[in-house]
């Protein structure tokens, strides 16, 4: 079974760092592209970042560019968003997405369940 | 950027009745388009990609349309597990992956 686990959420004044990760497991990690998309309270739905298969694109949204830094780890089957000079409106719910096709740029199949960050003083 | 617009931004519904949504892409994304739905409480979920192919499991009365820039979900007969958020998202071309502001199917 495919399964997309998130952690590291929490409570975060503004200005302070977070890490997010995402553990996968049920396929070939290293054969398929992987996002983050958020969700702040009461709002829709934001990509994050994403990266393909072997890391060689990275894409970041415009109001995290230069702040958050997303990576793999082909070891230990993770994903990891670097979120830095965090702001209040960073508060969301931070899902990790999988590339529902093996190596290309596919709609998000499956996703994980979701870690909350809170960006408050 | 491509910017995704869907309408209308809620939609009442009554149960047994079709309902169609509607997403708009400020320029050409071919059919590399993907709807979602997303329960209160739950994350997304893939219903349709490449703008008119329902995902594995998905029920037939759910129908992808369109190509370019117009595309339209349908849902006959809606269903009470039916009445959800659903999103619009280009696939076309990133950085960014963009979704629409999402459609609120409400019971009328």
């Amino acid at each position: 079974e495919v399964q997309l686990v998130e952690s590291g959420g929490g409570l975060v004044q503004p200005g302070r760092s977070l890490r997010l990760s995402c553990a996968v497991s049920g396929f070939t990690f290293d054969d398929y592209a992987m996002h983050w998309v958020r969700q702040g309270p009461g709002k829709g739905l934001e990509w994050v970042s994403g990266l393909t298969w072997n890391g060689g694109t990275i894409g970041y949204g415009e109001s995290v560019k230069g702040r958050f830094t997303i990576s793999r780890d082909k070891a230990k089957n993770s994903l990891y968003l670097q979120m830095n000079s965090l702001r209040v409106d960073d508060t969301a719910l931070y899902f990790c997405a999988r590339a529902m096709v093996r190596g290309v740029i596919s709609p998000f199949d499956p996703w994980g369940q979701g870690t909350l960050v809170t960006v408050s003083s | 950027e491509i910017v995704m617009t869907q309408s209308p931004a809620t939609l009442s519904v009554s149960p047994g009745e079709r309902a169609t949504l509607s997403c708009r892409a400020s320029q050409s994304v071919g059919n590399n388009l993907a709807w979602y739905q997303q329960k209160r409480g739950q994350a997304p979920r893939l219903l349709i990609y490449g703008a008119s192919t329902r995902d594995t499991g998905i029920p037939a009365r759910f129908r992808g349309s369109g190509s370019g820039t117009e595309f339209t979900l349908t849902i006959s007969s809606l269903q009470s597990e039916d009445f959800a958020v659903y999103y619009c998202q280009q696939y076309y071309n990133w950085p960014p992956l963009t979704f629409g502001g999402g459609t609120k199917v409400e019971i009328k």
